[in-house]
């Protein structure tokens, strides 16, 4: 058990700019979530998978959020035309699939300039 | 609908002095409650979880909570600071009833940033 893994740690890009970021599960979980949290304040769940599918979004997903999982291993969340309000650390986690701890990554920070 | 309250957006402590995080849920039925820690830079860490067996819950580092539905709390309590413990804590509820997808939805408190004082 190698733990969950994210990357990049630190992203720093303009405004405008597409960004993607990769999560890396604890192998064998079938369930993978990727949360936002902004300073200061506890993490926002943002989208949901079910090995391969997505099975739930958050209205915080807006249309320039795009998240896969297309093996149903690792996951990819894209963010297209950042913008300032885009700043966060990103974080991923996962769980088995019939129990409800979440393990998380250590996160991706975002800082759009 | 649920939501958790954490009272508390600071608490210090002197280090060896017992340390009390207060937590409170809304929750249609019932959840499991968890804790986690996060240190500067590091991951959310689980340190317990409850889910409606023994209503004290002792998890990682001493730290143990209490659920107590009348009250609707879970509050985190650790003996004896020790200056590690320093870090946000958060209260977690995740309602197993909000499932039209089978999964646990969780909700994160603000979170609650422990300073412990040499």
């Amino acid at each position: 058990d190698t733990g969950v893994s994210q990357n990049p740690r630190h992203k720093i890009t303009k405004r405008g700019q597409n960004v993607t970021f990769r999560c890396d599960p604890i192998s064998e979980h079938n369930r993978l979530y990727w949360y936002r949290q902004t300073l200061g304040q506890g993490p926002e769940f943002l989208t949901y998978f079910q090995n391969e599918a997505q099975l739930e979004k958050s209205r915080l997903l807006s249309d320039r959020f795009s998240a896969e999982r297309p093996k149903g291993s690792f996951s990819t969340l894209e963010i297209q035309r950042t913008e300032q309000g885009d700043s966060a650390m990103y974080l991923c986690a996962s769980s088995p699939l019939l129990r409800d701890t979440q393990y998380f990554g250590p996160g991706t920070r975002l800082t759009v300039l | 609908a649920q939501s958790v309250t954490q009272l508390d957006s600071h608490v210090s402590v002197s280090e060896g002095t017992p340390v009390l995080l207060r937590c409170n849920y809304s929750s249609s039925y019932s959840p499991s409650l968890f804790w986690y820690v996060q240190h500067p830079n590091k991951g959310l860490q689980l340190l317990l979880k409850y889910t409606s067996a023994a209503t004290l819950v002792k998890g990682i580092n001493g730290f143990e909570a209490e659920f107590k539905k009348s009250e609707t709390s879970f509050h985190l309590t650790k003996p004896s600071a020790h200056m590690s413990d320093a870090a946000e804590y958060f209260c977690v509820v995740s309602d197993k009833t909000v499932m039209k997808t089978s999964y646990d939805k969780v909700i994160f408190g603000p979170g609650t940033s422990l300073s412990v004082i040499p």
